[in-house]
């Protein structure tokens, strides 16, 4: 079993739909939990970060970690056609420096 | 404020070569990790660097290795390049000590094994 699981798409949705992305996770040890978004041929760009369990909400982004279920949710309101683009879940432990990465989702928004 | 540099942009070489890639930290930041991003999949963590040494590895072989240079830049190295190295070279930099494990990502080195 691999430590992050993420169902790699594609996803394909109308535009100014909510979109949900999420992954799972096997390692209990993992604290710090984030979401990267990846466009083609760029590196990642950290979008969001929670540590430990709840929710966080920046503008159009919520993000979701159930640590009980081990389980994190990505949620987008309003999708626009420029959020067209890979999305990884990424997580690391405390006091540990590498980050653990899904395969990452891709995202079609259509206009 | 200059973000993460990385460089070559892109790189062809052919089996059993050595190749060198390069990364500038963001402005402030003291530590470099690399990570290797094959096609359709996440980044894998390769090493960290601290302090010019190697802090952290993760599963890849000795002929990956690294430096880290007093001004916090550092050089990705790999040897007798295989076909499976063929990849989207990936540097991060971050601050150690920061609150949580926060690292910003340069564009990458797109290297091709022929």
């Amino acid at each position: 079993q691999k430590e992050v699981e993420q169902d790699p798409g594609p996803l394909s949705v109308p535009e100014g739909a909510i979109v949900s992305l999420n992954c799972t996770y096997s390692n209990s040890a993992f604290q710090y939990f984030m979401w990267y978004r990846q466009y083609s041929r760029k590196g990642p760009e950290l979008l969001m970060y929670t540590y430990s369990s709840g929710n966080k909400e920046d503008g159009r982004f919520t993000a979701q970690v159930d640590k009980s279920s081990k389980y994190i949710s990505l949620f987008i309101r309003d999708s626009q056609p420029s959020d067209s683009a890979t999305y990884l879940c990424a997580m690391s432990a405390i006091r540990d420096d590498k980050i653990i990465f899904g395969k990452g989702t891709r995202l079609h928004i259509l206009p | 404020d200059a973000g993460v540099t990385q460089s070559p942009t892109h790189l062809i070489k052919t089996r059993g070569q050595q190749v060198t890639l390069r990364c500038s930290p963001k402005s402030g930041h003291d530590t470099v990790s690399w990570y290797q991003q094959a096609l359709g999949q996440g980044p894998q963590f390769i090493f960290q660097y601290y302090e010019e040494e190697e802090r952290q590895r993760g599963n890849f072989p000795d002929r990956f290795s690294g430096h880290q240079f007093p001004n916090y830049s550092s050089e990705l190295n790999v040897n007798a390049l295989l076909l499976g190295d063929s990849a989207l070279y990936l540097c991060a930099s971050s601050l150690a000590g920061s609150s949580y494990n926060e690292q910003f990502f340069g564009p990458g080195t797109r290297l091709t094994v022929l």
